[in-house]
């Protein structure tokens, strides 16, 4: 079966220090991949999304992804970590009938 | 734009009671969602609507029923709430005909079986 997985979940890390949220992958063909996040009692709002092309991807708020073929890999990351950013992050994937499949959740507190 | 909205917030059922989950869009989206968000399960799709006038079954569609009312709403009902239904409710609206691109999601409903 396809799906996304990720690894940890809860992430901590001190404002100003980069930040890496993983996210592996099991889906055939051409996977199209996405990050959401979630901010504490709020709906979820799309921060980027790789489809196809070049495998660094940059989204909303200073984000980026890496899509990574051989380690079917897609983490997100930031160089720098706000307390801002402290929120639920979902990696999701585009399965059949253009619907979306989401992980589990890594809760990411940025430590002021 | 409100963008997408849900009504209500919170609502609190007995065990048996019905109820339906209002949604609706403001941005001339063909495509409406449900989905459910439980605890270190993330989100999972309960039923789709792609166009006005189709709904389709997601993951989880077992004990709700959906109504496209028109392009901009798309309602959940639950006809007999189990206590399994707790759970918060999302919305979400998709730009037409596109399924690559991203979701738009609405604050939630979060529901309370007793």
């Amino acid at each position: 079966a396809q799906s996304v997985a990720q690894p940890e979940d809860q992430v901590n890390v001190a404002e100003g220090n980069p930040l890496t949220v993983k996210c592996t992958y099991s889906v055939s063909g051409n996977p199209y991949l996405f990050w959401y996040v979630q901010y504490p009692n709020r709906g979820l709002q799309f921060l980027l999304k790789y489809i196809t092309g070049d495998n660094l991807v940059k989204g909303s708020y200073g984000f980026e992804a890496e899509f990574n073929k051989s380690q079917t890999s897609f983490h997100l990351k930031k160089p720098s970590a706000l307390v801002s950013d402290s929120a639920l992050y979902f990696c999701v994937f585009l399965g059949g009938a253009n619907n979306l499949f989401f992980g589990t959740g890594t809760r990411l507190t940025v430590i002021p | 734009n409100a963008g997408v909205t849900q009504t209500p917030k919170f609502q609190v059922l007995k065990t048996g009671q019905s109820m339906t989950l209002q949604c609706a869009q403001d941005m001339n989206h063909n495509s409406m969602y449900w989905y459910r968000q439980d605890p270190g399960m993330g989100l999972r799709l309960i039923y789709y609507s792609a166009s006005e006038g189709t709904t389709d079954k997601g993951e989880v569609p077992n004990g709700y029923n959906v109504s496209r009312l028109n392009k901009r709403e798309f309602s959940l009902r639950l006809e007999s709430a189990a206590p399994s239904q707790t759970s918060v409710y999302f919305c979400a609206s998709s730009v037409p005909g596109q399924g690559i691109n991203e979701q738009y999601f609405g604050p939630g409903t979060r529901l309370t079986v007793t």
